[in-house]
């Protein structure tokens, strides 16, 4: 069985602030983690995916991600967060043997200007 | 970037109709999906699909749900009849290929059942 937790259902800061997002995944086999944003009453989008190498792993508007074996987490980074920047940041797991994708409850993130 | 069209954006329809969404995938796509959104919370996945059949389905995926996509043109969800809790808003996706490839999203289709 395959779990995805995202501890933080929301985060507020304020602009210039830096954030991380928070996300704990469980699964036996090789996997793919990656990153969507979900700005209000859209669709998601890729931000950024990990699967081997490089823990750290940039991606689009200055995100990062690290992830971890030992802490079995993938969490998600901006140095200096913009007001634009407030979404819904969902957390996915894909094993890399088979095509699905499961994700995190999400955490909605408002930054304040 | 590559974009995923829903057809319609919106609808409200009555308890015990059938409505079908519509999802135009990215073109060269060959991984298809639906997911289930309520009140913009978790993504709960319905349903796969990969050369012309259902590949995996989740518990949400009930029997009076279906999906097809006929000769290479929309894929479709259609769910007869409609119930209350069936009311949320349902995204498509579509993918390259298997293990990990970047989904593509739609807009989402919200449907209210009355």
């Amino acid at each position: 069985t395959q779990t995805v937790s995202q501890s933080d259902a929301h985060v507020t800061v304020f602009e210039g602030d830096s954030v991380e997002l928070r996300c704990n995944y469980s699964y036996g086999g090789s996997i793919y983690l990656s990153w969507y944003i979900q700005h209000h009453g859209h669709g998601l989008q890729f931000l950024l995916k990990y699967y081997s190498g490089n823990p750290v792993v940039q991606g689009v508007n200055g995100f990062e991600a690290e992830f971890s074996k030992s802490d079995s987490s993938f969490h998600l980074r901006k140095a200096s967060v913009h007001w634009s920047d407030s979404a819904v940041y969902f957390c996915a797991v894909s094993p890399s043997n088979y095509q699905n994708f499961y994700f995190g409850k999400g955490t909605s993130l408002t930054v304040i200007p | 970037g590559p974009k995923v069209l829903q057809i319609p954006s919106h609808q409200i329809i009555d308890m015990g109709q059938m409505v079908t969404l519509n999802c135009d995938p990215v073109s060269n796509h060959l991984y298809f999906y639906w997911y289930k959104q309520i009140l913009g919370q978790q993504m709960e996945f319905l349903v796969n699909f990969y050369n012309g059949k259902v590949m995996e389905k989740s518990k949400l995926f009930k029997d009076q749900f279906s999906v097809e996509r006929p000769d290479g043109s929309y894929f479709t969800l259609k769910i007869q009849p409609t119930a209350l809790e069936d009311s949320a808003v349902y995204f498509c996706a579509s993918s390259l290929g298997q293990g990990g490839n970047t989904l593509y999203f739609g807009e989402g289709s919200r449907l209210i059942v009355v």
